[in-house]
């Protein structure tokens, strides 16, 4: 099991470009998510998916598109790339219920000049 | 709206010593709660998961703590290691659906 698998590890961009992070999971996880992580303030939710087809917003899902067309996928797609958005994202899985963990993927690091 | 908070930001102990983390919540209809732990430039690591329903969990020398009522949970790290020093989040799930609300996380360095 490779478990969660992001990439690339570090990206940079200028403003106004666009670009796919790609999350993969190989646990036939039903549930993925993306987080960005921010100095100081946690993990904040971006968008989810239950399930190949389905997708909802998070807390912060403003300038980015996500789409699950398989189990196993769920890509993150920044359409113009803003300063604001230099971060570092996380990718995670789990089948969901009270006694499931979540599992992490070792995340991108994002600079957006 | 679910606030989770975890004080100290930053946390700096002898070798030997117990570490205590807390993690507070504002809203107690939760789910579960989980510790997890982060390494510099790393992913999050699952440490301990406490159902709703449970008071504690223990894994070795770690154990944590749930008081929903108060909106409360406590991680202990008993005769702590250099190789503890990490940042520990806590989060909690409102629902079914996975998803977490974290904490800003607690910075912990265990000198030697």
């Amino acid at each position: 099991n490779a478990g969660v698998t992001q990439t690339p590890k570090f990206q940079v961009l200028k403003t106004g470009q666009s670009m796919t992070l790609q999350c993969a999971q190989d646990m036939n996880h039903e549930y993925m998510s993306w987080y960005r992580q921010d100095p100081g303030m946690g993990l904040r939710l971006i968008h989810y998916s239950v399930g190949a087809g389905i997708t909802d917003q998070g807390e912060v899902p403003n300038g980015y598109n996500v789409s699950r067309s398989t189990t196993e996928d769920f890509p993150l797609r920044l359409l113009s790339a803003a300063p604001s958005q230099t971060s570092v994202y996380f990718c995670a899985s789990t089948y969901g219920g009270r006694r499931e963990t979540q599992y992490f993927g070792p995340g991108t690091r994002l600079l957006v000049l | 709206k679910q606030e989770v908070t975890q004080i100290p930001a930053a946390l700096s102990v002898p070798e030997g010593e117990n570490l205590v983390l807390n993690c507070s919540f504002t809203d107690s209809a939760i789910y579960n709660l989980q510790w997890f732990r982060q390494d510099p430039g790393k992913g999050l690591t699952s440490l301990l998961l406490i159902q709703s329903s449970q008071r504690e969990q223990t894994s070795g020398r770690l154990n944590a703590s749930l008081d929903k009522s108060s909106g409360r949970s406590t991680l202990y790290i008993a005769a702590s290691q250099p190789g503890d020093s990490a940042t520990y989040l806590c989060a909690v799930k409102p629902d079914s659906w996975g998803k977490l609300q974290f904490g800003a996380g607690t910075q912990v360095v265990v000198t030697p």
